[in-house]
């Protein structure tokens, strides 16, 4: 059971090029997320998947995308990246659960730099 | 509207010392909050979660917070610090709407030092 997994650990990307960070969970949850780290700011919710079929915006959606490919993969998109993108982005999961409060569960992270 | 505010983004502790993290949250429903801990290059881990059940919630690594309504906060807090407590620690609110939809706010986070 290797929880929520992310590839790639670690990226270079130039001003404009694209890239797709990938997020992989084994625990069967219904809900993904994608978040945003940076210094001072916490973490920061970009897109979110509530159940599979479904995506919605988060608070700072610009200049991403995503897509729900099955119920375990969640991925994101920068299909021009800016400097500003540079930030550690991390996927979590979360199972659903009427009525119960669920624990969201984090992957390691993809450490992003755009020159 | 959900917000977390987290007083102190570094706090220094002695080890043996108590830790205490300030978390204090805005929600015009009742709320569902937690506690993670981040070390060096690693993922968020979760440390505690109220749900209601208990105001005084026990996590992992001898952490607790206590859940005041009246103050609306959900201060963290460990006794004796050990070296292995340093870490940033963030304070997260979720409203119990939402259903599958629901999110988590995240504050902006407190950088734990123990010194020796």
């Amino acid at each position: 059971n290797a929880g929520v997994t992310q590839t790639p650990k670690f990226q270079v990307l130039k001003t404009g090029q694209s890239m797709t960070l990938q997020c992989a969970q084994d625990m069967n949850h219904n809900s993904m997320y994608w978040y945003r780290q940076d210094p001072g700011m916490g973490l920061r919710l970009i897109y979110y998947s509530a159940s599979e079929g479904t995506t919605d915006k988060g608070e700072v959606p610009n200049g991403y995308n995503v897509s729900r490919l099955n119920k375990r993969e969640f991925s994101l998109r920068l299909e021009s990246a800016a400097p500003s993108q540079t930030s550690v982005y991390f996927c979590a999961s979360r199972a659903y659960i009427a009525g119960e409060q669920e624990t969201q569960y984090f992957g390691p992270g993809t450490r992003l730099l755009v020159l | 509207a959900q917000s977390v505010t987290q007083l102190g983004s570094h706090v220094s502790v002695s080890e043996g010392a108590l830790v205490l993290l300030r978390c204090n949250y805005s929600s015009s429903v009742p709320p569902y909050l937690f506690w993670y801990v981040q070390y060096p290059n690693q993922g968020l881990q979760l440390l505690l979660k109220y749900t209601s059940a208990a105001t005084l919630v026990k996590g992992i690594n001898g952490f607790e917070a206590e859940f005041k309504k009246s103050e609306t906060s959900f201060h963290l807090t460990k006794p004796s610090a050990h070296m292995s407590d340093a870490a940033e620690y963030f304070c997260a609110v979720s409203d119990q709407a939402g259903g599958s939809a629901r999110q988590l706010t995240f504050g902006s986070g407190t950088q734990l030092t123990v010194l020796p």
